[in-house]
């Protein structure tokens, strides 16, 4: 089945320390994204990658930093650099041949920073 | 003022009855999405649209561009349609011209039927 992994669902880790969350699609999709949703609020971009071997800033970067060094993976690295880190991360692909390119979910990351 | 406006920010129904959720925006948009996120926090595309209206089972999605606003609507709701619902829209093109997919989100509608 298509579709698109992130692991774990559940990630704790102690302030001060980077953590990396994976992402991972068969689709076959150019494009991908990086969302952080917190409570009350709506999901904000933190790095999208329209193609291998580049990404780009959204609108919340600091503290994160992104690598896109295969079509199916954009690992997304959450720095000591990063104020309030404990949020829901969102993983997410789309095509980007069309007009309309739908964006596909993954299931999402807890991160507990303790 | 958010880009993209969700009410009410909260619903509570009983079984049974016809739900409506709106959402404004204040940008210029190619095209509106209304997603589903479920309580384990895993996302799921209901609509596309750009014009006029769309329709899946007991979901309905419109969209007045110029009026910059669009509704999606639930009949016969059942216990099972309770998630937050997501209303983004992709704000056209990019720099280059290609029409990546960034989305704008509205903050979500929190819907809860009861049996």
């Amino acid at each position: 089945d298509g579709g698109i992994t992130q692991s774990p669902k559940y990630l704790f880790r102690k302030e001060g320390q980077n953590v990396t969350l994976s992402c991972e699609q068969n689709l076959n999709h150019d494009a991908m994204y990086w969302y952080r949703q917190d409570p009350g609020q709506g999901l904000r971009l933190i790095y999208y990658s329209q193609i291998v071997n580049d990404f780009q800033k959204g609108d919340i970067a600091e503290g994160y930093s992104v690598s896109r060094e295969k079509k199916e993976s954009f690992p997304l690295t959450v720095t000591s650099a990063q104020k309030n880190p404990t949020a829901f991360y969102l993983c997410a692909s789309s095509a980007t041949s069309g007009d309309y390119n739908e964006q596909f979910f993954g299931p999402g990351t807890r991160l507990t920073v303790l | 003022k958010n880009e993209v406006e969700q009410s009410p920010q909260n619903l509570t129904a009983q079984e049974g009855e016809f739900i409506t959720i709106n959402c404004s925006y204040s940008v210029g948009i190619s095209a509106l999405h209304w997603l589903q996120q479920h309580p384990g926090g895993g996302i799921v595309s209901l609509f596309m649209l750009s014009s006029g209206k769309k329709k899946h089972g007991r979901l309905i999605a419109t969209i007045n561009i110029q009026e910059k606003h669009s509704s999606l609507h639930i009949t016969a709701s059942h216990p099972r349609d309770s998630a937050v619902y997501i209303c983004a829209v992709r704000s056209g093109r990019d720099a280059g011209g290609t029409s990546y997919g960034k989305l704008t989100f509205g903050q979500g509608t929190i819907l809860t039927v009861h049996p």
